[in-house]
């Protein structure tokens, strides 16, 4: 059973540009989780979405950010327009029903770097 | 708002000796607490949660404890070996899903 798979592992971009960010989910997991790493920082939780729905957004910033997880598909978090401030690490989680939401399996990260 | 403290950036230990490690949190009623693993370039990995009505969880060489009037949890792991070398997580949780983790402790087990 392969675990929860995240590309790309790296990622460059401009200012200004935009970074789409994929999430796939271990099988049978249809809760998805983003996190952020800041460097020196913990992990800050992000968005929280089920196929097709977005449940919690509270940690995502207002402007340029995006996530959804469509019926079929990887969850994809999109950041638009990229700022330097953006770079980070991106991790997704998930987990395999709502009964079983306290034990989060994380993927490998996404490393943006915005040049 | 909500703090959580991982007691030192680093800790380096003889092999074969007790890592302990400490999380501190203020602000925060959790429900839970979780300990992950990470190691440089990869993703953490779930290791044990304690729940706010449980005072020691065990597994294997891993020990947590909870104590939710001093805030703060404990993290051991008896007879360390070099391959326990990486970063610890506390992680915290009220809801059902939320974490809020620490910024964490780099653990160097020293052969």
């Amino acid at each position: 059973n392969a675990g929860v798979m995240q590309n790309p592992r790296h990622l460059v971009r401009r200012r200004g540009q935009e970074a789409r960010l994929r999430c796939s989910p271990m099988k049978g997991h249809s809760h998805v989780y983003w996190y952020r790493q800041l460097p020196e920082e913990g992990l800050k939780f992000m968005v929280y979405l089920q196929k097709e729905n977005i449940i919690d957004e509270s940690g995502m910033p207002k402007e340029r950010f995006s996530a959804e997880f469509p019926k079929e598909g990887p969850s994809i978090l999109r950041i638009q327009q990229v700022v330097r401030g953006d770079s980070a690490a991106y991790f997704c989680a998930s987990s395999p029903s709502v009964d079983l939401v306290y034990e989060q399996y994380f993927g490998p990260g996404t490393r943006l770097t915005v040049t | 708002s909500q703090k959580i403290e991982q007691n030192s950036e680093a800790l380096n230990i003889q092999e074969g000796k007790t890592a302990t490690l400490t999380c501190n949190y203020t602000n925060y009623s959790p429900a839970y607490l979780q300990w992950y693993r990470q190691d440089p370039g990869r993703g953490p990995v779930f290791l044990l949660l304690i729940r706010e009505n449980e005072k020691e969880k065990r597994k294997e060489r891993l020990k947590v404890t909870f104590d939710t009037t001093l805030k703060q949890s404990l993290f051991h792991i008896t007879a360390s070996q070099p391959a326990d070398s990486a970063t610890y997580l506390c992680a915290l949780g009220a809801g059902s899903y939320q974490l809020t983790f620490g910024k964490g402790t780099k653990l160097s087990v020293i052969p």
